[in-house]
């Protein structure tokens, strides 16, 4: 079956400082992968997503992630973070049942430290 | 374009009482989906819609919730009666159905709080 995990449930960055999120997945055929912010009594907003191609893909708000096949992951990745980054955020894996069916991981909620 | 419009923002009501949320999707969308948020269960699809027609409702936790899309503007999900357990984060979801289906992209409505005491 498939499934997405998101290790870390928590993580807390200084403000400018680079973040990692990790993202697993399992899926038998070809991923389509997406990342999803969540900001406090907001909808999920589409960060990125990867279908095919170059494995480092680019989005909004100056994020990007790498899509790594060996290692199952589609890791989320900012240079620098800002105050406003400070928001869950869900990796997911699209699935086709006849309709698109997203699989969510569990979530990530990011806090920024001044 | 507005985006996906939920109605009501916060819902709070009384055991056994009736609940109906609201979906507006994005003009010219042809899926909805509507998925529960919680904490113990994260996000799950309760019902996907094409051409407004239910195609899956397996996520359908249970008789007492029930959804409609009489047109492509607009969907309800009612919960009836409703329980304490119900309580959770419901967002509505539209995208175009076009190529594969696992490559289209949902955009989400701001979500519907809805605590039942």
């Amino acid at each position: 079956a498939q499934s997405v995990t998101q290790p870390d449930i928590h993580i807390t960055v200084s403000e400018g400082a680079s973040l990692e999120l990790r993202c697993n997945y399992s899926y038998g055929a070809t991923p389509y992968l997406f990342w999803y912010v969540q900001s406090p009594g907001q909808g999920l907003q589409l960060l990125l997503k990867y279908f095919s191609g170059d494995t480092l893909v680019q989005g909004i708000k100056g994020f990007e992630a790498e899509f790594k096949r060996s290692q199952s992951s589609f890791n989320l990745r900012k240079p620098s973070v800002h105050w406003s980054d400070a928001a869950e955020y869900f990796c997911a894996v699209g699935v086709d049942t006849g309709f698109q069916k997203l699989v969510f991981g569990t979530g990530t909620r990011l806090l920024v430290s001044p | 374009d507005a985006g996906v419009i939920q109605s009501p923002r916060h819902e709070v009501t009384e055991m056994g009482q009736e609940v109906t949320l609201r979906c507006k999707p994005i003009s010219g969308h042809n899926s909805l989906f509507w998925y529960r948020q919680t904490m113990m269960r994260g996000l799950e699809l309760l019902i996907y819609f094409n051409n407004n027609v239910p195609i899956d409702d397996s996520g359908m936790p249970e008789d007492r919730f029930s959804a409609k899309m009489p047109n492509a503007s607009f969907s309800t999900l009612k919960i009836q009666p409703s329980e304490p357990r119900d309580s959770a984060v419901y967002f509505c979801a539209s995208s175009l159905r076009q190529g594969p289906a696992a490559k289209n992209i949902q955009y989400f409505g701001a979500g519907t709080r809805l605590s039942v005491l």
